[in-house]
């Protein structure tokens, strides 16, 4: 089975720089990504790592480590927009296991 | 390109009944898959189809739950003598098998449920 673990909350400024960290516990491996959630939305796509390293998409950046099965999402430069809640998730090719998910709140 | 589109919106509903909810994916998209979101926690897997073969079900997935996808376009999820436990957000996705659009999964806005 799998098992991810992410902090359920992180409250910071607008402009200000955030880190989600991810850990997990997998049977089958393809990749780690990252989805956003506004409350009452669906869950939509940020990005995705498949070998470690980051990958870079505008504001976001996404880290993986597949030794230390850890990952991470970084969020620069917050807007109020980035009020939501953010997922990782494993992939197994087909199958999209999720984490509880990260409340990020930005204060003005 | 008009995204996943999934129907109803809502749904309230007796305990005992039977429910049935829609999904539209992505036209090009030959993965579909159905997961549910409770208050607080990430969606879980259910079921998932390529073209119009169900290749697995989740455990979470009990024999009063039924999908389908008849000609590999459009999905139906239907719930049978539902429980007041049935509430959650239904959520679909698609995505394709295509390059690296494969790691993708596409949401739709989800039917929320509740059983009374």
């Amino acid at each position: 089975g799998q098992s991810l673990e992410q902090p359920s909350e992180v409250t910071a400024v607008e402009g200000a720089i955030v880190q989600i960290n991810c850990t997990y516990q997998t049977s089958g491996f393809y990749g780690l990504s990252w989805y956003q959630q506004h409350d009452g939305g669906a869950p939509t796509f940020l990005s995705y790592n498949a070998l470690d390293g980051l990958e870079e998409t505008g504001r976001f950046s996404s880290f993986l480590s597949r030794s230390d099965s850890y990952g991470y999402l970084l969020l620069q430069e917050l807007q109020m927009k980035d009020s939501a809640s953010y997922f990782c998730a494993v992939s197994n090719d087909y199958k999209l296991s999720f984490g509880a998910g990260t409340t990020v709140t930005v204060r003005a | 390109d008009t995204g996943v589109s999934q129907d109803p919106r809502h749904k309230i509903t007796k305990r005992g009944q039977n429910v049935t909810f829609r999904c539209d994916p992505i036209s090009e998209h030959n993965r579909l898959y159905w997961y549910r979101q409770t208050l607080g926690q990430g969606p879980e897997f259910l079921t998932y189809f390529q073209n119009e073969a169900q290749l697995e079900k989740s455990r979470l997935l009990s024999d009063r739950f039924s999908a389908e996808r008849p000609k590999g376009s459009f999905s139906t999820l239907e719930i049978q003598r539902t429980e007041q436990g049935d509430s959650a957000m239904y959520l679909c996705a698609s995505s394709s098998t295509l390059g690296l659009e494969r790691e993708t999964q596409y949401f739709g806005p989800g039917t929320r449920l509740l059983v009374l």
